[in-house]
């Protein structure tokens, strides 16, 4: 069974740009997570989505987005990149949603802004 | 509010065992996993406790809850150095579901 899967492994861009994660759930998988990974605040939860719906949100500022396909794959989105936007990126998922089922890492996507 | 802490470091000596500890604040949580990352590659989930429970064991891991203490802690038997990681404890935030809260992270280096 494969795992997570998110594309691309490495990204880099320039101020001001926007860019566009994706992450492939493991199949059967409804709900997917984001979070960042810094070495200076860790890992910290961006937003979840359900059944193509936002859930959950962390505090972040508005020009991080995402969305949700019919099929469970996710897409996240950084508009005006600012350097400090510099991170692993990280999703995940869980089969239902429900609270006992432990979510799966994929390997990230290394988002390097010059 | 919400903070889970753990110490940075922890070396040990190849065939001995590691204990890797955790607090946390959300006493509501209602589940607390152990993930694992190695270099260059994503978090690995190595186990999860519900909060009902005092221990669990998975071959050569270990984890035991202290409710009252909101205290956590992870031993690895027979330690080896492919067990050089770092190793995340995290905690379910009660108000958002799948929202994980994460520690700082311990690194965990096995000298042979």
């Amino acid at each position: 069974k494969a795992g997570v899967t998110q594309t691309p492994r490495y990204l880099i861009k320039t101020r001001g740009q926007q860019v566009t994660l994706s992450c492939s759930p493991i199949s059967g998988h409804r709900s997917v997570s984001w979070y960042q990974q810094t070495p200076g605040q860790g890992l910290q939860f961006l937003f979840e989505y359900f059944s193509e719906t936002q859930r959950n949100k962390g505090n972040f500022p508005g020009r991080f987005s995402g969305r949700q396909f019919s099929n469970s794959r996710s897409e996240m989105n950084v508009s005006t990149l600012e350097l400090g936007d510099s991170a692993l990126y990280l999703c995940a998922s869980s089969f239902t949603g429900e609270s006992h089922q432990p979510q799966h890492f994929g390997d990230g996507t290394r988002l390097s802004i010059l | 509010g919400e903070d889970v802490e753990q110490s940075l470091f922890l070396s040990v000596r190849e065939g001995d065992s590691s204990v890797i500890n955790c607090t946390y604040t959300d006493s509501s949580s209602t589940y607390l996993y152990w993930y694992k990352q190695e270099p260059g590659a994503g978090l690995q989930l190595l186990t999860y406790i519900f909060s009902n429970m005092d221990m669990k064991q998975d071959q050569r891991l270990t984890v035991l809850l202290n409710k009252k203490d909101k205290h956590l802690s992870l031993r690895i038997a027979d330690t080896q150095t492919g067990d050089s990681a770092i190793y995340f404890c995290a905690e379910l935030n009660s108000g958002a579901t799948n929202k994980l809260i994460f520690g700082t992270g311990t690194l965990l280096a096995v000298q042979p």
